[in-house]
């Protein structure tokens, strides 16, 4: 079974800062993945995804995130961050055929705090 | 707009009351989802529907009960057998990507039981 694993519980950066958060996974044949956030008050919602092809993936709102097999990584980055980025963010494993609906797994989250 | 609606925001319960959460959707979606949402420990899934009349239990099912009589709908009951019944709860339903889902959610109910 596929899950994943967020160590950083809570990240503070000031306005322009670059931004880097790591999400590990557990192999469990066919990898995919999710980031999404949830800003303060807000649904939860999509940010990028990543099942196959391109390891390094665009989402909205200028973020990114790279699978990297050899590490078991898909970190989430964003190079220069603004204070409408302070939310919730958590790493996924998507429910769909191979891996069963029962198999869908979120991460333990990371709140980010931008310091205008 | 379609989207899924979470009804109340906000509920609060005496211990030992069982408690009805609504969720209703008109995307259209088969699958339906109940998660459970706390302070450090992400997302849980409490129960899964794929279809109407079928769910299925998820990691944490104990002192939850769920149907599913209509596409758009998937009440989550919480039960007096529930032990730590106090968290954020989100509903999501989801349309098939490929081979894979992409969930979409609701805002979520917030349950305080005292």
């Amino acid at each position: 079974a596929q899950s994943v694993s967020q160590h950083n519980h809570h990240v503070i950066l000031s306005e322009a800062a670059s931004l880097e958060l790591g999400c590990n996974y557990s192999y469990g044949g066919t990898v995919n993945l999710f980031w999404y956030v949830q800003y303060p008050g807000q649904h939860l919602q999509l940010l990028l995804k990543y099942f196959s092809g391109d390891p390094l993936v665009k989402g909205i709102k200028g973020f990114e995130a790279e699978f990297i097999k050899s590490k078991f990584s898909f970190n989430l980055r964003k190079p220069s961050v603004q204070w409408s980025d302070t939310a919730e963010y958590f790493c996924a494993s998507p429910p769909g055929e191979t891996g069963g609906y029962q198999k869908v797994t979120f991460g333990t989250g990371t709140k980010l705090q931008v310091i205008p | 707009d379609g989207g899924i609606t979470q009804s109340p925001k906000y509920l609060f319960r005496k211990e030992g009351q069982n408690v009805t959460l609504s969720c209703e959707q008109n995307l259209n979606h088969d699958a339906m989802y109940w998660y459970r949402q706390d302070p450090g420990q992400g997302l849980r899934l409490i129960y899964y529907s794929q279809i109407v009349n079928d769910f299925q239990k998820g990691d944490i099912a104990e002192g939850y009960s769920v149907s599913r009589e209509k596409k758009e709908s998937f009440p989550l009951t919480v039960t007096s057998a529930q032990k730590n019944p106090t968290a954020f709860y989100l509903c999501a339903s989801s349309i098939r990507t490929g081979r894979f889902h992409e969930q979409y959610f609701g805002p979520g109910t917030r349950l305080t039981v005292t």
